[in-house]
């Protein structure tokens, strides 16, 4: 059973529509993280969530881009009018706290704007 | 800003054969180095170094990490085809966000 789940595991949505993708950690962690990885390119860091608050975010992630943990459970990155160039596949990950001992990434969502 | 650098990018190797994966990273507040295998989706954990001279080995797999000349290497020896897959290096620094390579692409031939 994976440590971190990601639903939908694929979403398709038109361009200029809302997303919502989550993640469902199973262990009890503190620090959350969103990755995403456009085909062919490599993984980049959008934002890490400690403690229900940011804690630190890229230059990608814009007011587009916003995170919560609404029940203390999920883990949620709404996309707000997506683009063409939002299609990736996006990673939720979880540690334990500021060190990396444990840091494991969800199955992952692909998303599709079309 | 963050770098990190991986090489070769890409890699065709025959299985037996002993394969050396190179990362170069220059990073803020430098913590640890991870490596990861990306097969079809999310990248899985290999190892983590925080240390200097240290050699984490798992089965065929070892790495070891060079604090002073910003580099990691990531060793294989005989080679299997299941072995195929992305390698990828991630260091990371003080704020817990990992800064990734563009990785290496083994190819392990049969």
């Amino acid at each position: 059973e994976p440590e971190v789940t990601q639903t939908p595991s694929h979403q398709v949505t038109q361009m200029g529509q809302e997303v919502i993708l989550r993640c469902v950690p199973i262990s009890n962690h503190l620090y959350f993280y969103w990755y995403r990885q456009i085909l062919g390119q490599k993984v980049e860091f959008l934002v890490s969530f400690y403690n229900n608050e940011i804690s630190e975010k890229s230059e990608i992630f814009d007011d587009q881009f916003s995170v919560e943990r609404p029940d203390g459970s999920n883990f949620t990155l709404k996309i707000r009018s997506t683009k063409l160039e939002d299609s990736a596949m996006y990673f939720c990950a979880r540690g334990p706290g500021p060190e990396f001992y444990g840091y494991t990434f969800g199955s992952g969502t692909r998303l599709t704007v079309v | 800003e963050d770098k990190v650098v991986q090489s070769p990018l890409s890699l065709v190797v025959h299985e037996g054969d002993t394969v050396t994966l190179n990362c170069s990273y220059e990073v803020t507040n430098f913590r640890s180095l991870l490596w990861y295998k990306q097969e079809k989706k999310a990248p899985t954990f290999l190892f983590m170094l925080t240390s200097s001279g240290i050699e984490k080995k798992s089965g065929r797999l070892s790495s070891i990490l060079d604090k002073k000349e910003l580099f990691s290497i990531l060793n294989i020896t005989a080679t299997q085809t299941g072995d195929s897959a992305i390698y990828l290096c991630a260091p990371g620094g003080s704020q817990g966000n990992l800064i990734f390579g563009k990785g290496t692409k083994l190819s392990v031939k049969p």
